[in-house]
């Protein structure tokens, strides 16, 4: 069956510094591929997404680019703030069928000032 | 508001009792669906709704677990002669329509503890 692999975490990052977060999928078809933020005491909130290969998803400084060749879908930003610590969560849409959701595990990030 | 509310926000009960979550989700949102949430995990995919249809509910782990949605907008879980290992955030999420691209909006969730 469609599944995401993330990068494990805690990943812990002085302000500023460049973030990666890795995310992997296997899945039948294309799906569309999305990122989800959960800050402390909150639920899940869509970060960016990407519905064909070689799109690329973009909102508040955060990138990710939907890669058919290698079926990934990394998360990135150039220079993070503490405001940026949460837990990210890579996942995919099936590409018929419901729609549901495969979510990876989560990627706790601590940003440090 | 116009999000994705769900209630109660936590619950607590005694294992063999029966509990119902409720979800309301955004007006006009076709696509409904309940996730469960272990800690430090992603959420799992547990049923989906199209309307008032249940139309997948491939991912409810025994038959205690049974939710509805009468009149395809306000949905209930309900989880009947609750086990410890039923512990966990409960996540609805409703989207515009059953299309791949569209995005789930997720309502913060119920935190189910089982003594």
């Amino acid at each position: 069956g469609d599944s995401v692999t993330q990068m494990e975490g805690p990943v812990t990052l002085s302000e500023e510094a460049f973030l990666t977060i890795n995310c992997t999928y296997t899945a039948t078809g294309y799906p569309s591929l999305f990122w989800y933020v959960q800050y402390p005491g909150e639920g899940l909130q869509l970060l960016l997404k990407a519905t064909k290969a070689d799109d690329k998803g973009s909102n508040k400084g955060f990138e990710a680019t939907y890669r058919k060749e290698t079926t990934s879908f990394h998360l990135e930003k150039g220079s993070v703030q503490v405001s940026d610590s949460a837990v990210y969560f890579c996942a995919l849409s099936e590409a018929s069928g419901t729609y549901k959701y495969i979510f990876g595990t989560g990627t706790r990030l601590k940003v440090l000032a | 508001g116009a999000g994705v509310s769900q209630s109660p926000r936590y619950k607590v009960a005694k294992r063999g009792q029966d509990v119902a979550l409720r979800c309301d989700p955004i007006s006009g949102h076709v696509s409904l669906f309940w996730y469960q949430q272990a800690l430090g995990q992603g959420p799992e995919f547990l049923t989906y709704f199209q309307n008032e249809a249940q139309l997948d509910k491939s991912g409810l782990p025994s038959d205690r677990f049974f939710a509805e949605r009468p009149e395809g907008s306000v949905s209930t879980l309900k989880i009947q002669r609750t086990q410890q290992e039923d512990s966990a955030v409960y996540l609805c999420a409703s989207s515009i329509a059953g299309t791949g691209g569209q995005p789930q909006h997720f309502g913060d969730g119920t935190r189910l503890s089982i003594l």
